[in-house]
């Protein structure tokens, strides 16, 4: 079985502030890792991705997140954050195998404000 | 942006219908999969495929049936619409086990 867990469901910032997303997985076999993101009424954009190599992965919009297997983590971060970062953030995990589930955590809502 | 699309893009429909929500790609993509957002649970595997014929359940599979006859079609069925299944409805592909998901632009999905 495997499982992604966000435990912020909301997390409020203001502009040009730090933030952290956190994610959590657990699983057994080996997991390929994504962040996505999703504005209002939109489908889901990929923000990036870890799939091996090194463990810090930059994506899309100024965005990187750290693997760590010890903690069995993937936080998203980005160093300064704008309003147009206003969307919803979910934790992806597909494992590996023939016939991998893609699973999500349950998204966590970025809201920056002025 | 991938070759995937839904239809329909919304539908009202009564309980105790059936529905059928189609998924079509022109990538030539192995897997596909079916979820259902809702506030608060995110995305929710229904039903997957990683090869034509070949489907898996997801964590919420029960009144919903899916088919796979060819690569580029995935078909999702909810046998008897109930209220509870009124949701957003997403597709999505991927090529194999290390590659992003790719996802259609959702089908807003109404039961009355």
């Amino acid at each position: 079985a495997q499982s992604v867990t966000q435990l912020d469901s909301q997390v409020p910032v203001f502009e040009e502030a730090p933030v952290e997303l956190r994610c959590n997985y657990s699983s057994s076999v080996s997991v390929y890792l994504f962040w996505y993101v999703q504005y209002p009424n939109q489908g889901l954009q990929l923000l990036l991705k870890y799939l091996s190599g090194s463990t810090l992965v930059k994506g899309i919009n100024g965005f990187e997140a750290e693997f760590n297997k010890s903690q069995t983590s993937f936080h998203l971060r980005k160093p300064s954050v704008h309003i147009s970062d206003t969307a919803e953030y979910f934790c992806a995990l597909l494992g590996s195998g023939t016939a991998s589930k893609l699973t999500f955590g349950t998204g966590t809502r970025l809201q920056v404000t002025l | 942006d991938a070759g995937i699309t839904q239809s329909p893009r919304h539908k009202v429909t009564e309980t105790g219908t059936p529905v059928t929500l189609r998924c079509h790609q022109t990538e030539n993509h192995r897997y596909m999969y079916w979820y259902r957002q809702d506030p608060g649970h995110g995305l929710r595997l229904i039903h997957y495929s990683y090869g034509v014929k070949d489907t898996d359940k997801g964590e919420v599979s029960d009144g919903y049936s899916v088919s796979r006859s060819k690569t580029e079609d995935f078909l999702l069925t909810l046998e008897s619409a109930t209220s509870s299944q009124t949701s957003v409805y997403f597709c999505a592909i991927t090529a194999g086990e290390n590659t992003e998901a790719f996802f259609g632009q959702g089908t807003r999905l109404t039961v009355v």
